[in-house]
């Protein structure tokens, strides 16, 4: 089964520290894969992608950064959080046309 | 850029009636995909249906089907029999289809509530 495991589930953290964020895929090899944060009343925000092993597009400017040291790892992270960071972040994979999204099941991240 | 619209930010329906949810897009493109993605209170984002912009012929998933007007860039998701496990937030989303990588974009969500 093609699998995404996400985690933590639910993260709460101070202002100024930093935070990393895994994602791994199971069952598939070479696949796109993205970040995306969801904010309330904004539905989904596209963050990163990744076509391959050290391959990170940014969408946006902002405070966090990603990486991809594995095939089939992505890492979101940030030195110092702000509290506009704070949100459901979600892992997602592209299918095998890649046309379709499967998702992971999010981190909450709640910055305080 | 493309452009995705849902402009019902909640709805509700009673169980085993029918609903509709809204969606536009704007694109210059005639070759894309398009999107339902549902999101539950567990919140953890599934493909519900999705269509092919060169395919006339609406799709359909079990009670759910889409009313897709390319003319129109209107693509609405139809709901027949709801029950209670439909509650969830609903995400019309457009992708572009041509190689390489695509951006998926998504619309704000309309929160669905199914009432027993």
């Amino acid at each position: 089964s093609q699998t995404i495991h996400q985690w933590p589930a639910t993260l709460v953290q101070p202002v100024g520290s930093p935070l990393s964020l895994e994602c791994t895929v199971e069952g598939t090899s070479n696949p796109n894969l993205y970040w995306y944060r969801q904010a309330a009343g904004r539905g989904l925000q596209l963050l990163f992608y990744s076509v391959g092993i050290g391959q990170i597009s940014s969408e946006v400017p902002q405070n966090l950064s990603a990486s991809r040291p594995q095939d089939r790892q992505f890492i979101l992270s940030s030195k110092k959080l702000l509290l506009s960071d704070s949100g459901f972040y979600l892992c997602a994979r592209g299918g095998a046309t890649n046309e379709k999204l499967f998702f992971g099941s999010g981190t909450q991240l709640s910055v305080l | 850029a493309q452009t995705v619209t849902q402009s019902q930010p909640e709805m509700s329906v009673q169980e085993a009636e029918t609903v509709t949810l809204s969606c536009t897009y704007d694109t210059s493109e005639n070759n894309y995909y398009l999107f339902w993605y549902k999101q539950p209170p567990s919140r953890q984002m599934i493909l519900v249906i999705r269509q092919e912009a060169y395919k006339q012929q609406n799709a359909t998933e079990n009670r759910f089907s889409v009313n897709f007007q390319k003319a129109a860039k209107s693509f609405s998701l139809k709901i027949s029999d709801s029950q209670l496990g439909d509650t969830a937030m609903y995400f019309c989303a457009f992708r572009k289809n041509s190689g390489g990588y695509q951006k998926v974009t998504f619309g704000i969500g309309t929160k669905l509530q199914v009432i027993p």
